[in-house]
Formats: structure tokens, sequence, C-alpha cells
């Protein structure tokens, strides 16, 4: 079993639309949870991050952490365009970032 | 403005040639990283570094090296490149103790033939 399990998509939503994203983990020592944003033919880039169980938000998008069921999830509000992109799901414990495999959103105009 | 560059953006070489990927930052981190990345398999961590002259193996070190002697740069080295190594790989860098927020480079797709 994978230590992070994300559902590779691809996702294609129309704009303005909600778009929910969801990783899975199975490590308890997992302290910090990231998600990262790749356009293509770039590197990840950091989007948000939390630390404990709960909610953060930053503008239109909406970290969810659920350390119970070991469930994150993003939510992007308002949908754009540039928001088609791959994203990755992070988590960091043991002195260790491990990612899933990421998935890949389309936004429709 | 964070900064992290790769020497290359696409590379095409011969199997069992020796590969040298270079990653500079900018931003005076002290931590560097190596990742590569395929489809369905995500990140993996090749190597990190936490200093000048240290290197730490990550889940998937076979086949590769790493040789860091100076802070800003971290060069990962394919000894005899083998098709398998096709990929595209990652440069990150993180300040100490926060490992959690890594910085990413664009990457160098690497094509061994």
């Amino acid at each position: 079993q994978k230590e992070v399990e994300q559902d590779p998509g691809p996702l294609s939503v129309p704009e303005g639309a909600i778009v929910s994203l969801n990783c899975t983990y199975s490590n308890s020592a997992f302290q910090y949870f990231m998600w990262y944003r790749q356009y293509s033919r770039k590197g990840p880039e950091l989007l948000m991050y939390t630390y404990s169980s709960g909610n953060k938000e930053d503008g239109r998008f909406t970290a969810q952490v659920d350390k119970s069921s070991k469930y994150i999830s993003l939510f992007i509000r308002d949908s754009q365009p540039s928001d088609s992109a791959t994203y990755l799901c992070g988590n960091f414990g043991n002195e260790k970032l491990t990612f899933g495999t990421g998935t890949r959103l389309t936004i429709i105009p | 403005d964070v900064k992290v560059t790769q020497s290359s953006r696409y590379l095409v070489k011969r199997t069992g040639e020796k590969v040298f990927l270079e990653c500079v930052q900018d931003m005076d981190h002290e931590n560097m990283f190596w990742y590569r990345q395929d489809p369905g398999l995500g990140l993996r961590l090749i190597y990190f570094s936490y200093d000048v002259k240290m290197k730490e193996k990550g889940d998937i070190p076979e086949g590769y090296s790493v040789s860091r002697e100076k802070k800003e740069r971290f060069s990962l080295i394919l000894e005899s490149a083998s098709t398998n190594q096709t990929s595209m790989y990652l440069c990150a860098s993180s300040l100490d103790g926060e490992i959690n927020t890594q910085y990413f480079g664009p990457g160098t797709r690497l094509t061994v033939l």
C-alpha cells in the first residue's frame, strides 16, 4: 500500500464550478499536509499547507484535513481556466516529504 | 524572489554515458533534494542533503550519486545511464527545519536512448 493515495484523474470541470481534490494517507507519523500545484512543463509550487485537523482557507482555496480518517482535501471555489494544472498532495513526517501521484485538473471555459 | 535553477530543460543521452544534472539555488537554503517524476508513480526522492558535503539516500538511490561541494549547488550523477532512468528530474531546496516547504526548479527531462 502506498503511503499517500491520490486519484490521478484526469478531472475536467466547467469554469466557475467547485473542485474537490482528495488524498488518503496511511502513515500516522505525518505531521504537515501540503498541496502543491504543477503547471505543464514546470516544477511544483507550494499552494498551501496545514498542520492540524480542520480547514485552512486562502482566497478561493480551502485545505481540509481529517486526521481521524487520514483524509485530506483541497477545494477550489469559482474555478478558473488558470487553475488547470496537476495538483499534488504532500505529507510530511519522519523528516521526509511524501507526495501523492497528482491529479490532473482541467477547467473548461 | 526564490529561485531554483536547473542546468538543462531537456537532455538526451545514450545508454552507458555518465550524466550530470546540476541544480543551483539562490536562497541560502540548507536543504536540497533530487526527485524523479514518472506518470503513475508521482515524485520519488532520490537523494537529499542537509549541508555541504552531506548526503542522505532517499527512496530510490540505486544508480545515482550526488555531490554537494557548495551550499548553493547540488549535483545528481548517473554513473552509467540506463533506459529506465528516462524521466523528469526535479531539484528542490528548503530552509533548515522547513522540509515541508520546498521550492522546486523547472525540471530536466532526461531521455536515455
